[in-house]
C-alpha cells in the first residue's frame, strides 16, 4: 500500500533556522495539498498544486513559506527564518481529482521551534 | 468564508452508540467528509456523503445530512475502545479543487 508519505516525521529547530519538509503523494494523484494543524485545532489549508502548478496559496502562507512541486511528483515545503509560532503539524494530502475528489493524508511532519 | 463547527468532547461506554455532530455554512459542496485522527497521526478518511443524499450507511458508520439545517452527523454503532480518537468533519465548499475546511474536531473517549 503506497499511501502518502512525509519526511521527516519530526523536526526540532531553533528560531531563525530554515527547515524543509518533503511529501510524496500517491503516485497517480495529480492534486497535492498542504495543511497546517496546531494543537487542539483542525487542519487549515495552506496551498494547492495541480500537477506542478501552484494554483492557490492561503493568506496563512507568509513570504517566509515556499512550496514547490517539480515535475508534478513530490512536493517540498520550506519555512525560512522559523518562528515559535510556526510550531505545528504540517500535513500533506493528495487526490486524483475524481468526482469525489477524496483527499488522502500523510502522517504529517511535526515541527517544534525552540 | 466557510465555517465548520463541532462539539469538542464526547464520552461513551463501550458498546453504546456515539453520535458526533457538525454544522457548516457553505452548502455549495458536492460531498462532505468525515476523517479520524489518532494521537500523533495523520488523518484517515472514514466516509463521505454526496450532498443530495440524506443518509449513508457503511458498516458501523451512519452519516446523516440535513441540508436545510446545514447539519451533518456521524453515528458509530457498537462503539469500541479502538474508536477513541478525534473526529473531523470537512467541507470543500464550492471550490473546484476541493480545498477542505475542517471543524475543530470532536474528541471521542470510549470507556470500557
Amino acid at each position: 500500500d503506497t499511501g502518502v508519505s512525509q519526511n521527516p516525521r519530526h523536526k526540532i529547530t531553533k528560531r531563525g533556522q530554515n527547515v524543509t519538509f518533503r511529501c510524496d503523494p500517491i503516485s497517480e494523484h495529480n492534486r497535492l495539498y498542504w495543511y497546517r494543524q496546531t494543537l487542539g485545532q483542525g487542519p487549515e489549508f495552506l496551498t494547492y498544486f495541480q500537477n506542478e502548478a501552484q494554483l492557490e496559496k492561503s493568506r496563512l502562507l507568509s513570504d517566509r513559506f515556499s512550496a514547490e512541486r517539480p515535475k508534478g511528483s513530490f512536493s517540498t515545503l520550506e519555512i525560512q527564518r522559523t518562528e515559535q509560532g510556526d510550531s505545528a503539524m504540517y500535513l500533506c494530502a493528495s487526490s486524483l481529482g475524481s468526482r469525489t475528489d477524496t483527499q488522502y493524508f500523510g502522517p504529517g511532519t511535526r515541527l517544534t521551534v525552540l | 468564508g466557510e465555517d465548520v463547527e463541532q462539539s469538542l468532547f464526547l464520552s461513551v461506554r463501550e458498546g453504546d452508540s456515539s453520535v458526533i455532530n457538525c454544522t457548516y455554512t457553505d452548502s455549495s459542496s458536492t460531498y462532505l467528509y468525515w476523517y479520524k485522527q489518532e494521537p500523533g497521526a495523520g488523518l484517515q478518511l472514514l466516509t463521505y456523503i454526496f450532498s443530495n443524499m440524506d443518509m449513508k450507511q457503511d458498516q458501523r458508520l451512519t452519516v446523516l445530512l440535513n441540508k436545510k439545517d446545514k447539519h451533518l452527523s456521524l453515528r458509530i454503532a457498537d462503539t469500541q475502545t479502538g474508536d477513541s480518537a478525534i473526529y473531523f468533519c470537512a467541507n470543500p465548499g464550492g471550490t473546484s479543487y476541493g480545498k477542505l475546511t475542517f471543524g475543530q474536531g470532536t474528541i471521542l473517549t470510549v470507556h470500557p
